[in-house]
């Protein structure tokens, strides 16, 4: 099956630890995002790469982290940094070009304790 | 700045009818258009993309169509029924192929 999964589907974590979210396509997509859903508002992008190697910070990047080592992963990394974390999170995936059809994941729910 | 507005943000409409969901964008000049459905707690489907060439799509009882001139896209469900109650997001993609996001249409069909 063709797909976009995510790990874990809940996540605790301390007020002052950095924690690790998991995204893996085996879509053979070349463009990955992470967003941020917030009660009552639209996806706001952390961060997307178009190529592996390379990402860019979208609009709300702060104080969080993440890399693109292979063209299947892009894990995010939520800092301590990040004042507000509590949040769901997403993972999607697409083919570079104009047609930008994005495909998403589950979803990670985290919350700071 | 493109913004992108939905209302209403909640619907509420009795199982069967016919419903018109609203999606508005400040700035004409966008690639295509998405309309995807959010289950609770859960991840996006993508139910019909519109290219900017384009002015409908249609999947099944659902057809979307696109006005770039006015700015506005809606997404028409016919015969409404339970399973449809979901949460409906329209985002536009701009010149860097990203997507601009909409805040969401609640949908709830009553049985």
């Amino acid at each position: 099956d063709g797909g976009i999964t995510q790990s874990p589907k809940y996540l605790f974590r301390k007020e002052g630890q950095n924690v690790t979210l998991s995204c893996e396509q085996n879509l053979n997509h070349d463009a990955m995002y992470w967003y941020r859903q917030d009660p009552g508002q639209g996806l706001r992008l952390i961060y997307y790469s178009q190529i592996v190697n390379d990402f860019q910070k979208g609009d709300i990047a702060e104080g969080y982290s993440v890399s693109r080592e292979k063209k299947e992963s892009f894990p995010l990394t939520v800092t301590s940094a990040q004042k507000n974390p509590t949040a769901f999170y997403l993972c999607a995936s697409s083919p570079v070009g104009l047609l930008n059809e994005q495909f998403f994941g589950p979803g990670t729910r985290l919350t700071v304790l | 700045k493109q913004e992108v507005t939905q209302i209403p943000a909640a619907l509420s409409v009795p199982e069967g009818e016919n419903l018109v969901l609203n999606c508005s964008f400040t700035d004409s000049a966008i690639y295509n258009l998405q309309w995807f459905r959010q289950d609770p707690g859960k991840g996006l489907t993508s139910l019909l993309l519109i290219q900017s060439s384009q002015r409908e799509q249609t999947s099944g009882r659902l057809n979307a169509s696109l006005d770039k001139s006015s700015g506005r896209s809606t997404l028409y469900i016919a015969a409404s029924q339970p399973g449809d109650s979901a949460t409906y997001l329209c985002a536009v993609s701009n010149s860097n192929y990203q997507l601009i996001w909409g805040a969401g249409t609640k949908l709830i069909i009553k049985p």
